[in-house]
Order: C-alpha cells, then sequence, then structure tokens
C-alpha cells in the first residue's frame, strides 16, 4: 500500500518553460513533505520542503505547493533548464511517528534545449 | 554535496553471505538512517539511529541490522543475503537536540549490492 505517490513516472519539457511535477499522499498523519532530485550514480539532493501549516514554499527556481484537503502536493520549476534533468522524488514524514521518510517513486524529468 | 560519505561503491556479493556497509555522516550531524532502494523504486527506510541506539525501523527481516558509534558513524549489517537484497543502499544523516529531530535529512552517494 503506496502512501506515497508520483503517478506521472516522467515528464518531458523544453528549456525556459515550467516543469510541474505531482504528488499525492494518503496518510493524514504526514506533516512534513520533501522534494529530492536525484542523478545517476548519486544519493538523492535535498531540493525543498514544506511544513504542513504552509501552503507554499519557495526556493529561487523552486516553489512547493501544498493542498491538504486534496492531500495533494506539486513541485514547480520555472525557469526549467536542461541540468533539471534528473529523477524526482517525493517524500513525506509524520513527526508523531518518528522521522522516517515516506517515498514515491520518483518521476523523470528531461528538460530539452 | 551534503558531506556524507558511504563505502564501498559497489559491492558483489553470493547468496547466504553477510555484508557490512559504512556511513560516515555529515559533521555536526548525530542521527543516522539507512534505505534501500530497489530498481525503478523510491528509498524504502529500514531504520535509524540515534546516539548509538536504534531509533525507529522499517519492514524490514532482522537480519538487517546496524550501529553508530561515538563519532556518529555508523554501519550497515546485512546476514544470509538474498537475490531480493539486491539494491543501493543510501544512508542519510540529519540533527536532533534533545531528541527534537530535523525532518530534512541530507543523503550519500549510496552502495550499490548485487548478491549472485
Amino acid at each position: 500500500d503506496q502512501q506515497v505517490k508520483q503517478n506521472s513516472p516522467s515528464l518531458s519539457v523544453q528549456e525556459g518553460r515550467i516543469s510541474i511535477l505531482n504528488c499525492d499522499y494518503t496518510n493524514s498523519m504526514f506533516d512534513y513533505f520533501l522534494w529530492y532530485k536525484k542523478y545517476p550514480a548519486e544519493g538523492p539532493t535535498f531540493l525543498i520542503s514544506i511544513s504542513s501549516i504552509k501552503d507554499k514554499n519557495e526556493d529561487g527556481r523552486f516553489t512547493v505547493f501544498l493542498n491538504k484537503s486534496a492531500k495533494h502536493l506539486s513541485l514547480h520549476i520555472v525557469p526549467s533548464q536542461p541540468g533539471d534533468s534528473a529523477v524526482y522524488f517525493c517524500a513525506a514524514s509524520a513527526y508523531q511517528a518518528g522521522t522516517a521518510l515516506i517515498f514515491g517513486k520518483g518521476t523523470t524529468l528531461s528538460v530539452s534545449s | 554535496e551534503t558531506g556524507v560519505t558511504q563505502s564501498p561503491t559497489h559491492l558483489i556479493k553470493t547468496r547466504g553471505q553477510q555484508v557490512t556497509l559504512r556511513c560516515s555522516s555529515q559533521s555536526g550531524h548525530n542521527t543516522v538512517s539507512w534505505y534501500q532502494q530497489a530498481l525503478g523504486q523510491g528509498p524504502q527506510f529500514i531504520f535509524q539511529y540515534y546516539r548509538e541506539e536504534e531509533n525507529g525501523r522499517g519492514n524490514f527481516p532482522p537480519r538487517f541490522s546496524g550501529l553508530q558509534f561515538p563519532n556518529y558513524s555508523s554501519e550497515l549489517n546485512v546476514n544470509a543475503l538474498e537475490l531480493d537484497d539486491s539494491a543501493l543502499y543510501l544512508c542519510a544523516s540529519s540533527l536532533a537536540i534533545h531528541r527534537a529531530f530535523e525532518e530534512t535529512q541530507y543523503f550519500g552517494p549510496g552502495t550499490r549490492l548485487l548478491v549472485l
């Protein structure tokens, strides 16, 4: 039973356009959400996070939106660059249950120039 | 770069053998978590160590065990290896102050284990 779902295995975007990566979750106890980026042969790199008390968090070209009622979050990358091409993982944690991160299966983003 | 290092980078073992993977945490981080990432999947939580004690465990059998040392380096041990144990093993470090755990974890590059 997957608690964190990334339903799009892949996404292709042109350089300069917006990339939108989506993530859904089922566990209402989750109170912290993170996005990681992973290149081949490297570990996941932390990108941006959001607490459940917020609905938006921005960091440069990256913005994460959280819709708690829909149990949905999204990562917006504007403008997309070829170097953004990687696998993006959504992760969630429920502090009351410890600090294990629960990951989705990932979305492979390809940005073409 | 996170400052989290892992060794070895690659490892080949045969079924039934035992393996030890090592992790060195980011400077100042006192909490380490281990994850298994199978091909095409997201990382799955194995367990977490804080102050040399296990602080939480995922759905993995007891043949997966760990250690954390006073210098915050850690080991993941897997006994009686099975073919399905073939995966990328990731460690992640984070900071806890008086058991208030920081949610963001910083990952190492991983150890790729192949069991034949």
